[in-house]
């Protein structure tokens, strides 16, 4: 069965740090790629997504992540953390099976705390 | 606009009990989802509805649990004889055309079972 590791369950960062959370996927089809974030206090939100063309997906509020098909990951990156990235981050895949679509797959998620 | 509405926010039942789940996905989207998060966990899969076509039940744990969904419009997910594992919080989603296109979630039912 498909499956979504995310490497790090809790990161602590001071601000300006640059952050990267990793995110791998276990199917070897044609995938989409998500990140959802989780700010406290508020409802899950898309922070990017990717389905084709350049790998190199940039989000909301500076955020970007990288598809590296060969190695089967997703990683998102900020080169400089603010207090307010404090949230929690899901990586998600959807892959296609004989040409439909399945079910969006999530990770267990990383909680960021950025440190003032 | 209006986004997914959930309700109730919060629900404690006791072991056995039935519970009914509600949600109002954003009008006009087809496609609605259902999910369970535990505590420490990811979210976990539970039922899809796209449109009129019959609903992917693939996720759901056990035959007690059933949802239904009216039209393009209200969910409701219903857990029969509730165990203690089932405490979780329930996220509904709901989503323009399918399973690949941006998820709106809603707030969520945090289900605590006795």
């Amino acid at each position: 069965a498909q499956s979504v590791s995310q490497h790090n369950h809790h990161v602590i960062l001071s601000e300006a740090a640059s952050l990267e959370l990793g995110c791998n996927y276990s199917y070897g089809g044609t995938v989409n790629l998500f990140w959802y974030v989780q700010y406290p206090g508020q409802h899950l939100q898309l922070l990017l997504k990717y389905f084709s063309g350049d790998p190199l997906v940039k989000g909301i509020k500076g955020f970007e992540a990288e598809f590296i098909k060969s190695k089967f990951s997703f990683n998102l990156r900020k080169p400089s953390v603010q207090w307010s990235d404090t949230a929690e981050y899901f990586c998600a895949v959807n892959a296609y099976y004989g040409g439909s679509q399945g079910n969006l797959i999530f990770g267990k998620g990383t909680k960021l705390s950025v440190k003032p | 606009g209006a986004g997914v509405s959930q309700s109730p926010s919060n629900k404690v039942t006791e072991k056995g009990k039935d519970v009914e789940l509600r949600c109002d996905p954003i009008s006009g989207h087809t496609a609605l989802y259902w999910y369970r998060q535990r505590l420490g966990q990811g979210l976990e899969f539970l039922i899809y509805f796209q449109g009129n076509s019959a609903p992917d039940k693939s996720g759901l744990p056990s035959d007690r649990f059933s949802a239904e969904r009216t039209g393009e419009s209200v969910s409701t997910l219903t857990i029969q004889r509730t165990q203690q594992e089932d405490s979780a919080v329930y996220l509904c989603a709901s989503s323009f055309w399918g399973s690949s296109d941006t998820q709106y979630f809603g707030p969520g039912t945090r289900l605590t079972v006795l």
